[in-house]
């Protein structure tokens, strides 16, 4: 089955630009959609088709994808913005939706 | 406005069943396909299930097939998950969640705000 990796934990300071990986068999040919989740909430999608961002979802937010990484990309990182994000991606060989395991943003 | 209310969580006894619910609301149900993700205490998102917008294509995670089925009923609004021969693991909150499109692709752009299942013995 397919598997996202990402790591367990990213720390930044205010103000600094943060990079979430996920990392994937040839990730690059596959859609990849970003979650946020924020502590007692449902998750909210912030990056859908690799770079596109929902209505509402600040400019700030951005993504990319190629090879065997996806990458969500946050610049000017705001207190706010601390949550667990989560990587997705449908894979068409099991018809089966696929999370990475989640990365924990910490605002230091 | 998109709403999605989840029900039908709660207390279940190992081996034993329940139906969670999912009430939509502020868009065409009927258009879009929907799905279940669950999230164990502590852990990350686990896809569970999804149902196209004509609940003629169905798909179901390894770790719940032949145990639970998703379901829908266009007229009502409503998205189902048939929980039988629960398990301990199953111990988690419910998720309802709007496709994008009609097809079962293309990530959630909607979630609910989940109902508890907790299993026990």
């Amino acid at each position: 089955s397919y598997v996202l990796i990402q790591p367990p934990s990213v720390s930044v300071a205010p103000g600094t630009t943060a990079r979430i990986t996920c990392g994937g068999n040839n990730i690059g040919s596959k859609s990849v959609h970003w979650y946020q989740q924020k502590p007692g909430q449902a998750p909210v999608l912030v990056i859908y088709y690799d770079h596109d961002r929902p209505s509402g979802i600040p400019e700030r937010f951005s993504g990319s994808n190629s090879g065997n990484t996806a990458t969500l990309t946050i610049t000017r990182v705001e207190a706010g913005d601390e949550a667990d994000y989560y990587c997705q991606v449908w894979d068409s060989a099991s018809d089966h939706y696929v999370f990475g395991f989640g990365t924990r943003v910490t605002v230091l | 406005e998109v709403q999605l209310v989840e029900s039908g969580g709660g207390l279940v006894q190992t081996g034993g069943s329940l139906r969670l619910s999912c009430a939509a609301s502020g868009f065409t149900f009927s258009s879009y396909a929907m799905s279940w993700v669950r999230q164990a205490p502590g852990k990350g998102l686990e896809w569970v299930s999804v149902i196209s917008d004509s609940a003629s294509i169905t798909y179901h995670a390894d770790s719940v097939k032949g145990r639970f089925t998703i379901s829908r009923d266009n007229s009502k609004n409503t998205l189902y998950l048939q929980l039988n021969s629960l398990r301990d693991d199953d111990t988690a909150v419910y998720y309802c969640a709007k496709g994008r499109y009609r097809s079962p692709s293309g990530g959630f752009d909607y979630w609910g705000q989940g109902t508890l299942v907790t299993v026990s013995s």
